[in-house]
């Protein structure tokens, strides 16, 4: 069946340091991998995003790597910072009306 | 522009009632998708509404079911409520339905179900 697997569920982290979390997707046909972050009592909101022929998207401190031929792709952030703390979810789509999410890693930054 | 509203916020109900739930896309979006979400699920897709039909439906029971109307507002029901059901709900809007990559979806803030 159709399914993301995230790594880790948890992260902690200093302030400074990098973080990385990776996902992994079942379905080949996937073309289109966003993620999301969610703070504490908020909703998800997208933060990055990145489509099968690209294989790397940065924007600021956050970039997203692609692998299609092992089917996983990773978020980064360097420079970590307090606010960076939330909920991320990586997401991949199947088909071009369906989009499935990963359990979520929640990440901690520590100053 | 406002953004998607849930209501009610937090929802208290006992095992065997039913409850619905409404989200109000932002204005223009026509496509509303629902999801379930649980500590250590994730965001599991129940469901997506565009143009009045049911479009996507996810893997969950008959209990869940849900409506668009003619101004894509949205809701959704549960019947005959389970302990397990208790979650936060969450809507999501979009302006179009696919492909997945050219329209955002944006998040409500949730309404937190408890079931007793």
């Amino acid at each position: 069946g159709e399914n993301v697997e995230q790594h880790p569920s948890t992260l902690s982290v200093q302030e400074g340091d990098s973080a990385v979390i990776k996902c992994t997707y079942s379905d080949s046909a996937s073309n289109y991998f966003p993620w999301y972050k969610q703070e504490l009592g908020k909703r998800p909101q997208l933060i990055i995003d990145i489509r099968s022929n690209v294989g790397e998207k940065k924007d600021q401190r956050i970039a997203v790597t692609l692998n299609k031929t092992a089917k996983h792709f990773s978020l980064h952030i360097t420079e970590t910072q307090p606010e960076d703390s939330a909920v991320y979810f990586c997401a991949a789509s199947p088909r071009a009306d369906k989009l499935i999410f990963g359990t979520g890693t929640r990440l901690q930054v520590f100053p | 522009k406002a953004g998607v509203t849930q209501t009610p916020r937090y929802l208290i109900k006992t095992r065997g009632q039913q409850v619905t739930l409404s989200c109000s896309p932002i204005s223009g979006h026509r496509s509303v998708s629902w999801y379930q979400q649980t500590p250590g699920q994730g965001l599991q897709f129940l469901f997506e509404y565009f143009s009045e039909t049911q479009r996507n439906k996810g893997n969950f029971p008959g209990r869940f079911s849900g409506r668009q109307f003619s101004n894509s507002r949205s809701e959704m029901n549960v019947s005959t409520l389970e302990l397990g059901d208790s979650a936060l709900y969450l809507c999501a809007s979009s302006l179009g339905l696919a492909p997945r990559s050219s329209y955002e979806q944006y998040f409500g803030p949730g309404t937190r179900l408890t079931v007793t």
